[in-house]
C-alpha cells in the first residue's frame, strides 16, 4: 500500500530557528504539492512541483520559505528564519500529471514558540 | 481566477439524517472535481472524484455527488449520515489544461450527533 510520507510528524521550535520538512512521494508520482493547514485561512497551496521542477509557488511567502526537490524521492519544504505565525500543520501531496488524484502524507505539525 | 466555494462552514446532523454539502466553482474551461475528507486528526483522503460520463458520482462509504454543469455544482450528498462521518469535508478543482493546479474549498466541517 504506497503511501506519501512525512518527517518529522511533530516539530516544536524557537522563534528564529532554521525548519526543514521532508516528504517523500509515492514511487513513479511525478507532481509534489505543499500545503498549509490552520484553523483560521484554511488548506492553503504552498507550492507545487512536476517532475521536480517548481511550477507554481505564489502561495508561498518567499522571503522565508522556500521548496525544493532535490531528487524525485524527496521534496523538502524551508522555513528561515521561522515566526510563531508559521505554526499550522504542512501537508504534503503526490500524484499523476493530468490531473489524477492527489494523496496525501499524514503532516508535519509545526509549532514555532 | 479559479475559486471554489462551500457555502456552509459547520453543519450539525443527527445520526441518520440526509446530508448535502454545497460546492460551487468558477472557472471556464473543464475541470476535474473532487470530495475529500479529513477524519480528526488524520490527513485529507479522496471520497470520490469527477472527470467525465456520468454526473452523478459515487464514492466511498455511501457518498455521492452530483456535477451540474449549467450550475457549476457539485454537491456531496449521503441519504444517512453515521456518527463515524464526523470529519471535514473539501471540494476541489483542477483544470484539465495548463498547470493542472488544484484548487480547494475552505472547507466544511460535520459533526454528527449519536
Amino acid at each position: 500500500d504506497a503511501r506519501v510520507t512525512q518527517t518529522p510528524r511533530h516539530k516544536v521550535t524557537e522563534m528564529g530557528q532554521e525548519v526543514t520538512m521532508r516528504c517523500q512521494p509515492i514511487l513513479g508520482h511525478n507532481t509534489v504539492f505543499w500545503y498549509r493547514q490552520t484553523m483560521m485561512q484554511g488548506l492553503e497551496l504552498l507550492a507545487y512541483f512536476r517532475n521536480r521542477a517548481p511550477l507554481d509557488d505564489s502561495g508561498m511567502p518567499k522571503d522565508r520559505f522556500s521548496a525544493e526537490m532535490p531528487d524525485a524521492t524527496l521534496a523538502t519544504l524551508k522555513i528561515q528564519p521561522s515566526e510563531p505565525r508559521d505554526s499550522a500543520v504542512y501537508f504534503c501531496a503526490s500524484g499523476l500529471v493530468r490531473a489524477d488524484t492527489q494523496y496525501f502524507g499524514p503532516g508535519t505539525r509545526l509549532t514555532v514558540l | 481566477a479559479q475559486s471554489v466555494s462551500q457555502h456552509n462552514h459547520h453543519v450539525i446532523l443527527s445520526e441518520a439524517a440526509s446530508l448535502e454539502l454545497g460546492c460551487n466553482y468558477s472557472y471556464g474551461g473543464t475541470v476535474n472535481l473532487f470530495w475529500y475528507v479529513q477524519y480528526p486528526g488524520q490527513h485529507l483522503q479522496l471520497l470520490l472524484k469527477y472527470f467525465s460520463g456520468d454526473p452523478l458520482v459515487k464514492g466511498i462509504k455511501g457518498f455521492e455527488a452530483e456535477f451540474i454543469k449549467s450550475k457549476f455544482s457539485f454537491n456531496l450528498r449521503k441519504p444517512s449520515v453515521q456518527w463515524s462521518d464526523t470529519a471535514e469535508y473539501f471540494c476541489a478543482v483542477n483544470a484539465r489544461t495548463g498547470t493542472y493546479k488544484y484548487i480547494f474549498g475552505t472547507g466544511t466541517r460535520l459533526k454528527v450527533l449519536a
